[in-house]
């Protein structure tokens, strides 16, 4: 089964606005959080990541939130701006046992409309 | 500058033939991977190594085998390519000590006929 889900395929969203990108995970050991961006014909770049032992952490526009007990972390980006315009990908890992493994969404491709 | 590079960057491959996709990176990082990417499931696990010589399956090792000469070089190697294994694949390193950034190389897109 998927061990990382993201539940919206896709969103739109007008230039300025605020988003909220959605990940859930059934891992329980996962320590390692984190929010990839992905442009068209390019390769993911890390855009902000957080461990098990905050909530909350904030990187400019971009705020990742960890709720634990609901296995489930967002990505929240105000001000958005076209180029923004990209695929999110979330993925998770266990940090702590100290596994390689990240583990990706399927991905949420996100348009900021002008 | 830090850097993981794949090669091909694209190939075309028949059904059966064998596929050899490389990867080099100069991070000094000791954790390699390969990816796979196909719409609509993200990024998908095949293999990884966390030194040299040692590789380990990831989620969806069926059809590949991967190879870790040294730390610097990690391949996938497709045996028999099948029409399923059309897709983009990613090559990535990262630091010990668990998951953390990593970094990707420029992708590897393959299309099996």
């Amino acid at each position: 089964g998927q061990q990382v889900k993201q539940s919206s395929p896709s969103l739109t969203v007008q230039e300025g606005g605020i988003l909220i990108l959605n990940c859930d995970y059934e891992n329980d050991m996962f320590d390692y959080f984190a929010w990839y961006k992905k442009y068209p014909d390019n390769s993911p770049t890390l855009l902000i990541s957080v461990r098990s032992n905050v909530d909350k952490r904030e990187d400019g526009r971009f705020t990742v939130f960890l709720n634990k007990s609901g296995k489930h972390f967002s990505l929240h980006i105000t001000a958005s701006q076209p180029e923004d315009t990209a695929v999110y990908l979330c993925a998770a890992g266990e940090a702590q046992g100290g596994s390689a493994k990240l583990i990706f969404g399927e991905g949420t491709k996100l348009t900021v409309s002008s | 500058e830090a850097a993981v590079t794949q090669s091909p960057r694209s190939k075309v491959a028949v059904t059966g033939g064998k596929v050899t996709l490389s990867c080099h990176q100069t991070n000094n990082h000791d954790y390699m991977y390969w990816y796979r990417q196909d719409t609509g499931h993200g990024l998908r696990l095949i293999h990884y190594s966390y030194v040299a010589d040692s590789t380990e399956k990831g989620d969806i090792p069926d059809g590949y085998k991967a190879s870790r000469p040294s730390q610097e070089n990690f391949s996938l190697i497709l045996e028999l390519a099948s029409l399923s294994q059309t897709a983009v694949y990613f090559c990535a390193s990262s630091d010990p000590g668990g998951p953390g950034q990593l970094y990707f190389g420029e992708g590897s897109k393959l299309t099996v006929l």
